[in-house]
């Protein structure tokens, strides 16, 4: 049973548009999630985060929203860099507990020159 | 900014072998997740560390264990290797308080079992 869904595998966008990647949840009890961009060979390092007090959080070029009703997260990156090409995991956790993360299967972000 | 430590990098063991697995946290980080993701797959959760004590476990064989030290460093032991165990195993550390806390990953360790 799939907790954290990314529906996407693979996103392709032109340099300088708009990359949404998307991410939706079934367990009701995650109250922080987080983004995560992983190149082959390395660890998953950590870029943006979210409480589920918030509906957004921004950091530069990345901007993460939270729909709690639709149990549904989005990062928006924006303006795309070619250097942005990475697969994109979304995880949650639940506070206050072991805080494990429960990932999602992850987006391939291919940004084109 | 110091990061997370793992090694090896790689390792290579036969079937029915054992391999132990080391994490390095960040400097003042109390707690450690280990975390394997197979080929194509995404992580899975496997066990974590909180101060020295095991906080939760996950999906992880009876045929691994682990333990975090009193440097905080921690060692995930495997032991009768089979095919299947072949992945990318992750360590996140995390620093406690009343905030919220990222994990963050080391650059794994890619075992592969012959």
């Amino acid at each position: 049973d799939q907790q954290v869904k990314q529906n996407s595998p693979s996103l392709s966008v032109q340099e300088g548009r708009i990359s949404i990647l998307n991410c939706d949840y079934t367990n009701s009890m995650f109250d922080y999630f987080l983004w995560y961009k992983k190149y082959p060979a390395e660890g998953p390092t950590f870029l943006i985060s979210i409480s589920s007090i918030k509906d957004k959080n921004e950091d530069g070029r990345f901007t993460v929203f939270l729909n709690k009703s639709a149990k549904h997260l989005s990062l928006h990156i924006v303006p795309s860099q070619p250097g942005d090409s990475a697969v994109y995991f979304c995880a949650a956790s639940v506070q206050g507990g072991s805080e494990k993360l429960v990932f999602g299967k992850g987006t391939k972000l291919t940004v084109n020159p | 900014a110091a990061g997370v430590i793992q090694s090896p990098r790689h390792l290579i063991k036969e079937k029915r072998e054992t391999a132990t697995l080391k994490c390095y946290p960040i400097p003042r980080h109390d707690t450690v997740y280990w975390y394997q993701q197979g080929p194509g797959q995404d992580p899975q959760f496997l066990i974590s560390f909180y101060e020295k004590m095991q906080s939760d476990k996950g999906s992880i064989p009876d045929r691994f264990s682990a333990q975090q030290f009193s440097d905080y460093h921690s060692e995930l032991n495997m032991s009768s290797l089979e095919l299947g165990d072949s992945a990318l195993y992750f360590c996140a550390s995390s620093g406690s308080g009343l905030g919220l806390n990222e994990q963050f990953f080391g650059p794994g360790t890619r075992l592969t079992v012959l």
